[in-house]
């Protein structure tokens, strides 16, 4: 069993669709990072969580410790927010980061 | 299950001196990254490589960090001086087409 998991593997939407990615983890985490992957590799960061939520711009991303899950939103949605969309964790033993399967979205005009 | 494989998994060095960090990727991807995460900040993209040449690199990218794929199964990321802000770390990935890499484990590498 992974120890990341991300659903689901791929999400098409119609512009301006409110969009969720969720994401779960079975180990021990001291930070989870959103992460988005344009075509050719670029990885930009959205955001490191911890607890609780945080907004930037049409996105918000929120973590339940308790539950193991974080997820993603995107408001009004927009063609160029098609990406993939990453979550991984940090582990609080071993130093150690994981990646999970990615989220690849299509937002359509 | 197909993994990326990084060595070592901890690198521990001078200031100055040259460390090469190694991954091997899945042997039939064809797109080659590495990223760094400095610990407590933003997993940040360094460069990407098809076809035996880079094919984007960020502006942490300079003259002190290349790449190379020396045989067909292994990817390297060479920092030719390092500094103590080098400390941090580095992830490689590879793909198939461009788009959901697999990310390798890292290599920490801390410069004192």
């Amino acid at each position: 069993k992974n120890e990341v998991e991300q659903s689901p593997q791929n999400l098409t939407a119609q512009e301006g669709e409110f969009i969720t990615i969720n994401c779960s983890y079975s180990v021990g985490i001291s930070a989870l990072h959103w992460l988005q992957q344009h075509p050719g590799g670029g990885i930009v960061s959205l955001f490191m969580l911890s607890s609780g939520k945080k907004k930037h711009g049409r996105l918000i991303a929120t973590i339940n410790i308790q539950e193991k899950h974080s997820s993603l939103h995107i408001t009004a949605s927009h063609p160029r927010d098609s990406a993939v969309y990453i979550c991984a964790v940090e582990k609080t033993s071993y130093d150690k980061v994981i990646f999970g399967p990615g989220t690849s979205l299509s937002v359509i005009p | 299950e197909p993994e990326v494989t990084q060595t070592p998994s901890h690198q521990v060095t001078q200031m100055g001196q040259e460390v090469i960090l190694r991954c091997v990727p899945i042997s039939n991807h064809l797109y080659f990254y590495w990223y760094r995460q400095i610990l407590g900040q933003k997993v940040e993209f360094l460069v990407s490589f098809y076809n035996n040449e880079i094919s984007e690199k960020s502006e942490i990218f300079d003259d002190q960090f290349s790449v190379e794929r020396p045989d067909g199964s292994n990817f390297t990321l060479k920092i030719r001086s390092t500094k103590l802000e080098d400390s941090a770390m580095y992830f490689c990935a590879s793909s198939t087409t461009g788009v959901v890499p697999f990310f390798g484990a890292g290599t920490r590498l801390s410069v004192l």
